[in-house]
């Protein structure tokens, strides 16, 4: 199994600015996601980190609002930018591990509150 | 574009009684997978489907896939209260990407 680290576990933040989340994987991975999960909602994928290269983004979401950085296979770190009410979320990393590649494992999650 | 869809959203069960999860997805998919998340935790990987047919047990849960109907089932057998979170479904689209359902409240009362 993947261990995956994230940071911050928590915090609070105010409106119009930005926050950057670290994601951090106990063993090298190809695959890389960030997903959002607004209160009481489910989750929806924001993107996938790429190392080396950009981020592929999903529908609805741009990089100017959530830059992904990709520096290595066991690191990545999602910005959310010039935050609203709106981004306040739970941000999840997610990474493709075990010995066929078939289970998907998610990191503790970075709780978001903008005030 | 692949929906998925779960219900129902919340259940209110009593302990010891069964009940079943229902999760249908709109297109063809070779994976699903059953996640538990607990309030103010994250996800936990309960179950990966991966072929049609595929049936796989952990304890009072049962999960399955029928590809060809493009639905999977979470069975509750007997339920107690530790079983009280919330179940989602998720379905595998290119390059690992996944879809999840709605997600479906449990509760179990006594």
């Amino acid at each position: 199994s993947a261990v995956i680290s994230q940071k911050p576990s928590r915090d609070i933040c105010q409106r119009g600015t930005s926050l950057t989340i670290q994601c951090q994987v106990d063993s090298q991975v190809t695959m890389m996601f960030w997903y959002r999960q607004q209160p009481g909602q489910s989750l929806t994928l924001i993107a996938t980190a790429n190392q080396g290269s950009e981020a592929t983004y999903e529908s609805g979401f741009v990089i100017d609002k959530f830059p992904i950085s990709r520096p290595n296979l066991t690191f990545s770190t999602l910005t959310v930018s010039n935050m609203s009410p709106e981004d306040s979320s739970i941000y999840l990393c997610s990474v493709v591990s075990g010995y066929s590649g078939n289970t998907i494992y998610f990191g503790e999650g970075s709780w978001l509150t903008v005030v | 574009e692949l929906k998925v869809e779960q219900n129902p959203l919340f259940l209110s069960m009593q302990e010891g009684k069964n009940y079943t999860i229902y999760c249908n997805y709109s297109t063809t998919s070779d994976r699903l997978y059953w996640y538990r998340q607990d309030p103010g935790k994250s996800l936990e990987s309960l179950f990966v489907l991966l072929s049609n047919g595929a049936v796989k047990q952990e304890g009072r849960l049962m999960a399955s896939l029928d590809t060809k109907a493009r639905l999977s089932t979470l069975h509750i057998t007997a339920a107690v209260h530790d079983l009280s979170a919330t179940y989602f479904c998720a379905v595998k689209s290119s390059g690992d990407k996944l879809t999840f359902g709605t997600g479906t409240r449990l509760a179990v009362r006594p």
